[in-house]
């Protein structure tokens, strides 16, 4: 059982670079999520998805896009990269919106260093 | 935004040692949970808690909701160096399920 699988594990980009972040879960899960993770800052909310076709913001949105055309997938976009960008960035996965009975699924991480 | 602070931010001790871990907030939770996470990966949950007062058990981790639902401790009895890694918290807000707020982590470190 994979879970939720991210690749790449690793990149550099150069500042004005883009590319992308992709994202992939084999639960039939409806939301997925992405955070960023920076020392001493805990987990942030990029964007998440309640499904198919329907995106929406989260804490700190500016300088990504994303798209969910599929269940299983939600790749996260960095179009011109700056080095505030440089993070770990996780992507998860839950069945439904009720946090209590519904927990989180974390991939591994890409950990981006833009320079 | 809902803030949930946790602290200690680092804690280093020695095996067989008793630690806790504080997460605090001005807000009100649906609930609260609890992640480890260790070095290159993703965070693991460890336990949620709903109910105001509700204490859990997880072998030697004991976590605690606040009676008011704004905050939460984790106890772990006779630490292990298995027990080493990042400890987030992470609370729904009663108004956006969806939405988990994290703390910033306890960093902790068991040595042998």
């Amino acid at each position: 059982n994979a879970g939720v699988t991210q690749t790449p594990k690793f990149r550099i980009l150069k500042i004005g670079q883009s590319m992308t972040l992709q994202c992939a879960q084999d639960m039939n899960h409806n939301y997925m999520y992405w955070y960023r993770q920076d020392p001493g800052m805990g987990l942030k909310l990029i964007y998440y998805s309640v499904g198919a076709g329907i995106t929406d913001k989260g804490e700190v949105p500016n300088g990504y896009n994303v798209s969910r055309s599929t269940t299983e997938d939600f790749p996260l976009r960095l179009e011109l990269a700056a080095p505030s960008q440089t993070s770990v960035y996780f992507c998860a996965s839950s069945y439904g919106k009720s946090s209590y009975n519904s927990p989180l699924h974390f991939g591994n991480g890409t950990r981006l260093t833009v320079t | 935004t809902q803030l949930l602070e946790q602290s200690p931010q680092f804690l280093s001790i020695q095996e067989g040692e008793n630690l806790t871990v504080y997460c605090n907030s001005s807000s009100v939770f649906s609930s609260l949970q609890w992640y480890r996470q260790e070095p290159g990966e993703g965070p693991v949950l460890l336990v949620t808690v709903v109910t105001g007062g509700e204490v859990k058990k997880l072998k030697r981790l004991t976590f605690q909701f606040g009676d008011a639902r704004k905050d939460s401790s984790l106890h772990i009895t006779a630490a292990q160096p298995g027990d080493t890694g990042l400890y987030l918290c992470a609370g729904a807000p009663e108004t956006s399920g969806s939405r988990l707020t994290f703390g910033e982590g306890t960093q902790l470190t068991v040595n042998p």
